[in-house]
């Protein structure tokens, strides 16, 4: 089955403790991203990647740090967690291809929540 | 999860309705219009997407309406149906050069 898996879909923390959450695809997209999604301010990207070796920042890329060894994982880092990174984070892959939009048919994996204490 | 869709505007329909889901969105330049379906617990779900050379897109059951003059694009689902309850996005980019915008969601809640 095409999916995209994050891990794990629950996670309580504290602050400064490093943590890793995992995604993974297996529909051999190109185009990965995180986002987080928080009420009242509906989904903004942290970071994406169009192939591997390749990451760019997104809107609110402070506090994260990503990476993209292989074209099927794109862990998304958090060095030193603090309490406003508590959210509901989504990562996402899509088949970019030469003309269409990055972020086109986006297939989003099915959340992280995160809190940290 | 849930908490996400607090305080978002919701639309109630009677199940075997039609919905219509509407979405102001800001940039005129923007060239490609998305829109999700997002259930309790899970990501977005790609519903159908549409391209600014276009006005109207139809898939099964809905239909994308986008009017570039007013910069107002609308979801239409025919016979809604229980399963259809969710929190609904738009989103918006232009082509090759920027990340999908994301609306704040409307609530859909179907009414048996």
């Amino acid at each position: 089955e095409a999916q995209v898996t994050q891990n794990p879909r629950y996670l309580i923390t504290v602050t400064g403790k490093k943590l890793t959450v995992t995604c993974s695809q297996n529909m051999n997209h190109e185009y990965m991203s995180w986002y987080r999604q928080d009420p009242g301010l509906g989904l903004r990207q942290i970071y994406y990647s169009m192939n591997v070796e390749v990451t760019d920042k997104g809107d609110v890329p402070e506090g994260y740090k990503v990476s993209r060894k292989e074209k099927r994982n794109f862990p998304l880092i958090l060095e030193s967690p603090s309490p406003n990174q508590t959210s509901l984070y989504f990562c996402a892959s899509s088949p970019y291809f030469r003309g269409s939009t990055r972020d086109e048919k986006l297939f989003f994996g099915s959340g992280t929540q995160l809190s940290v204490l | 999860g849930e908490s996400v869709g607090l305080h978002l505007p919701t639309l109630s329909v009677q199940e075997g309705d039609n919905s219509i889901i509407n979405c102001a969105y800001s940039n005129s330049a923007s060239d490609y219009f998305i829109w999700y379906k997002q259930e309790s617990g899970k990501g977005p779900q790609f519903i159908i997407d549409i391209r600014s050379n276009m006005d109207k897109r139809q898939g099964q059951r809905v239909t994308v309406l986008l009017n570039k003059t007013v910069k107002h694009l609308s979801l239409q689902i025919a016979a809604t149906q229980p399963g259809d309850s969710a929190v609904y996005f738009c989103a918006e980019n232009i082509a090759g050069n920027t990340p999908l915008v994301f609306g704040k969601g409307t609530r859909l809640s179907v009414i048996a």
